[in-house]
Formats: structure tokens, sequence, C-alpha cells
């Protein structure tokens, strides 16, 4: 149980382009799923929260215009990362919290590469 | 922002030997989580700690959720090749505007000599 997908897992786009990233909980419903992103030989750094059925919250230093969260069911987080930049290229990944909410549960994560 | 330092930053060791980590705040946390990150995947969840004093083991790994909130340990046991990886722990620090929110300590890179 307690299983997170995203997709894709790997994105390659040209600069100035949007990209859109799912994060499915496929076994469990996560009212609140988690997108960090990590760059190489770092540790995960948290973006946004992302609430069922309202707007996400957005870490100090995030562009909420420039990362997109939707969080249209209690199984799926979407982020679009509109007009990629190389710079945004890094690894994303998105998190689901368990039942009872105390335990994050991870995705595989996506590979962002902005030409 | 809350901070968690994690070390060592990283360790070589010859299969068969015993492993410890560490991580160390200044603030208080309801929860401990341990994960293991392999190149290019997510964090994986290995041990989750939910009570300040709490041990918990799962298979070779055991954990601690220290008395004064404010630190937990990994310890590996017998190490085997496939135990090479990163190694994170996270704290879901206590209530207000952080609850259910996660900060990570900075990794420790395990690497395991057969």
């Amino acid at each position: 149980g307690a299983v997170v997908s995203q997709h894709p897992s790997r994105v390659i786009c040209k600069s100035g382009t949007s990209v859109k990233i799912e994060c499915r909980s496929l076994d469990f419903q996560a009212t609140t799923m988690f997108w960090y992103r990590q760059f190489p030989k770092q540790s995960l750094m948290l973006m946004a929260t992302s609430n069922e059925g309202s707007k996400a919250t957005y870490e100090q230093g995030v562009e909420k215009d420039k990362f997109l969260i939707n969080h249209a069911s209690l199984t799926l987080s979407t982020l679009t990362v509109t007009s990629a930049h190389p710079e945004d290229s890094s690894f994303y990944i998105c998190s689901a919290d368990g039942t009872g909410g105390d335990t994050q549960y991870f995705g595989p994560g996506t590979r962002l590469t902005v030409l | 922002g809350q901070q968690l330092n994690q070390s060592p930053q990283s360790m070589f060791i010859q299969e068969g030997e015993d492993v410890s980590m560490n991580c160390t705040s200044s603030s208080i946390f309801n929860t401990w989580l341990w994960y293991k990150q392999d190149p290019g995947e997510g964090p994986v969840l290995l041990i989750a700690l939910y009570k300040a004093g709490e041990l918990t083991s799962n298979g070779r790994l055991t954990a601690q959720f220290g008395i004064t909130r404010k630190d937990s340990f990994l310890n590996i046991s017998a190490s085997i090749p496939s135990d090479v990886g990163i190694y994170f722990c996270a704290g879901e620090p206590t209530g207000g505007t952080s609850y259910g929110k996660l900060t990570f300590g900075q990794g420790t890179i395990l690497t395991v000599h057969p």
C-alpha cells in the first residue's frame, strides 16, 4: 500500500514551453500532497503544499505564477512549470500524506531538462 | 526556518560492518522519518517515529526518536552492497503553519565495499 506515481519520469523541453507533471496516489486518498525540487547532490526542498479543493500554499521564494499547482481530486495533483528556462532543470518529486497524515510517501520523481 | 543537521555527510564501509547516522535540530519535532533514496528515484520510507524515546526496527535497521524530540539516529547492522544510497532524515515540526510539512536533513551518502 501507499504507492505514489509520477508521470512523466523524464521530460526534455525547449526554453519557453510549459510542462505538466502528474502525481497520483494509487491506493489511498491524499487530502494533501507536496511538491519538492532536488538539485544534484542536494537535499529535497519543499516548493508547495497542495490541498485538494483549495489553493496551494507556496514556500518563500517559489513563484506561484510559474509553478502552477492543481489538486482537483483526492488522488491527483499536477504541477505545471510555465515558460520553463534552463535554470528550472531539476528533479521534481511529489509526496502524499498517508493515512492519519503523519507520514509522507514519495513518488519516483520527474527529471526535467530544459534546453 | 528550522534546520536539521545530519551527519556524517558520507560513509565508506566494508560489507558486514554496522552503520550509524544521526540528525539533530534546534527545534522540537513531532515526527521523525528516515528515508533512503537511490539515484534517479524518489525517497523510500524506511522507518517512521512518532513518540519521544520510541525505538523502532525494520529488519537490519533501527531508529530512535530522541527523548528531547530534537534528535534521531538510524543504525544499519551487517551492511550489504544494496544498502548503498543516500539516507535522509526528515522531521515534521510542531503545529502552526508548518503542520504536515517535512524538513529534510542534508543526507548521508553510504558506500559499501564488497
